[in-house]
């Protein structure tokens, strides 16, 4: 079946724009993370939905990011006012039970 | 806090020698185990998971991984390395009740030599 699609696959910003980056998980799946992946910082924890419940924010860097889960489904991951410390490779993943899914990432650049 | 530790973050090997990457967790209770794979450009690939069943977990492309709680470690091994296995490998832990969110390793880059 179809796998975890995340869009775009790269983005190119100026520092101040906002991005928003999409992802849409496995089918069925009810939690949904937001990884970050850059060389500094290697793989970091940002955002996590599990069904209705409450997300846990507790890897969001500042203000500037935001995640929301429409209908238990598809995620939207916005950073605002991006800055250059911004650019790596956002990842999603989705699962079930213990195991996560992976989508292929976004990569942002920030000039 | 939870934290991962991979001993080396390259490894190179030839081709048909043993693989061994290491990971050590620090937790009091043992965790949830994981190895991912990254290819490059690609996202993360899970190999194998330790979720308290069998302490000795084989995975996919011929890895497997023995959880030792004495050690708080999970080694990845691979008993003969083949060319198509160069790539990142990442060991990851999670809470147990925790929500799942994983805590990664800074990562082994494996190499393999013809």
């Amino acid at each position: 079946g179809a796998g975890v699609s995340q869009s775009p696959s790269n983005k190119v910003t100026e520092k101040g724009k906002d991005v928003e980056l999409r992802c849409d998980p496995i089918s069925g799946h009810t939690a949904l993370y937001w990884y970050r992946q850059s060389l500094g910082q290697g793989l970091e924890f940002l955002i996590y939905f599990q069904g209705n419940s409450a997300p846990d924010k507790s890897g969001l860097p500042s203000d500037r990011f935001s995640a929301e889960r429409t209908g238990g489904s598809v995620s939207t991951l916005t950073i605002q006012r991006t800055q250059q410390e911004d650019s790596a490779v956002y990842l999603c993943a989705s699962s079930l039970k213990n195991e996560q899914y992976f989508g292929p990432g976004t990569r942002l650049t920030v000039t | 806090a939870q934290s991962v530790t991979q001993l080396g973050s390259h490894v190179s090997v030839s081709e048909g020698a043993l693989v061994l990457l290491r990971c050590n967790y620090s937790s009091s209770v043992p965790p949830y185990l994981f190895w991912y794979v990254q290819y490059p450009n690609q996202g993360l690939q899970l190999l194998l998971k330790y979720t308290s069943a069998a302490t000795l977990v084989k995975g996919i492309n011929g890895f497997e991984a023995e959880f030792k709680k004495s050690e708080t470690s999970f080694h990845l091994t691979k008993p003969s390395a083949h060319m198509s296995d160069a790539a990142e490998y990442f060991c990851a832990v999670s809470e147990r009740n925790q929500g799942g969110k994983l805590i990664f390793g800074q990562g082994t880059e494996l190499s393999v030599k013809p």
